[in-house]
């Protein structure tokens, strides 16, 4: 099994500011994914990151607002860019490890 | 198209057998996953079904997959008030590491 954390697990945040999440595994993966969790909404692919190349975002999330970071087979960050309150979601990291594993998500609210 | 479909809403008695459906539409699908997200936690994976499977039992869970009609079932045996949580239903298109379609989630309510 692989043992996700994420920091922060929680935060506030003022419109047009950024905050950047950090992923860190417990383990060497090789990929890594960041899905967003919008209020009563189910889970959304943002991208996957890879370590040694860039990120590949999905259909509607764009590098300029998300960039994302993988320096090693451990560790990743997703910065969510000149936030607006729309950007309010629950933004989960994930992790192939034989099966698919989540990290326990970081809460963001936008103001 | 990918899409997974699920009720939103499900309540059953303390003790009763809860039964949470799902549909999918990518027949190509090779893995089929239920998730619990509990108050304030991250995803926990309960089970999974091999896509040429039609039912897996792991103590109190049962998971059904008619392939035919795309549809994917869970089974919780016994319920408990612990069982409170949503739900999430997922599928893997391509197999392997890659990206999971989810459905919206039911949320499952246990009542004395």
């Amino acid at each position: 099994s692989a043992v996700i954390s994420q920091k922060p697990s929680r935060d506030i945040c003022q419109r047009g500011t950024s905050l950047t999440i950090q992923c860190q595994v417990d383990s060497q993966v090789t990929m890594m994914f960041w899905y967003r969790q919008q209020p009563g909404q189910s889970l959304t692919l943002i991208a996957t990151a890879n370590q040694g190349s860039e990120a590949t975002y999905e259909s509607g999330f764009v590098i300029d607002k998300f960039p994302i970071s993988r320096p090693n087979l451990t560790f990743s960050t997703l910065t969510v860019s000149n936030m607006s309150p729309e950007d309010s979601s629950i933004y989960l990291c994930s992790v192939w490890s034989r099966e698919q594993f989540f990290g326990p998500g970081t809460r963001l609210t936008v103001l | 198209g990918e899409d997974v479909e699920q009720s939103l809403f499900l309540s059953v008695r303390e003790g009763d057998s809860s039964v949470i459906n799902c549909t999918y539409t990518d027949s190509s699908s090779t893995y089929l996953y239920w998730y619990k997200q509990e108050p304030g936690a991250g995803l926990q994976l309960l089970t999974y079904i091999f896509s040429n499977m039609d039912m897996k039992q792991d103590q109190r869970l049962t998971v059904l997959l008619n392939k035919k009609d795309k549809h994917l079932s869970l089974r919780i045996a016994d319920t408990q008030t612990g069982d409170s949580a949503i739900y999430f239903c997922a599928e893997n298109p391509s197999g392997g590491y890659n990206k999971l379609i989810f459905g919206a989630g039911t949320r499952l309510a246990v009542h004395p």
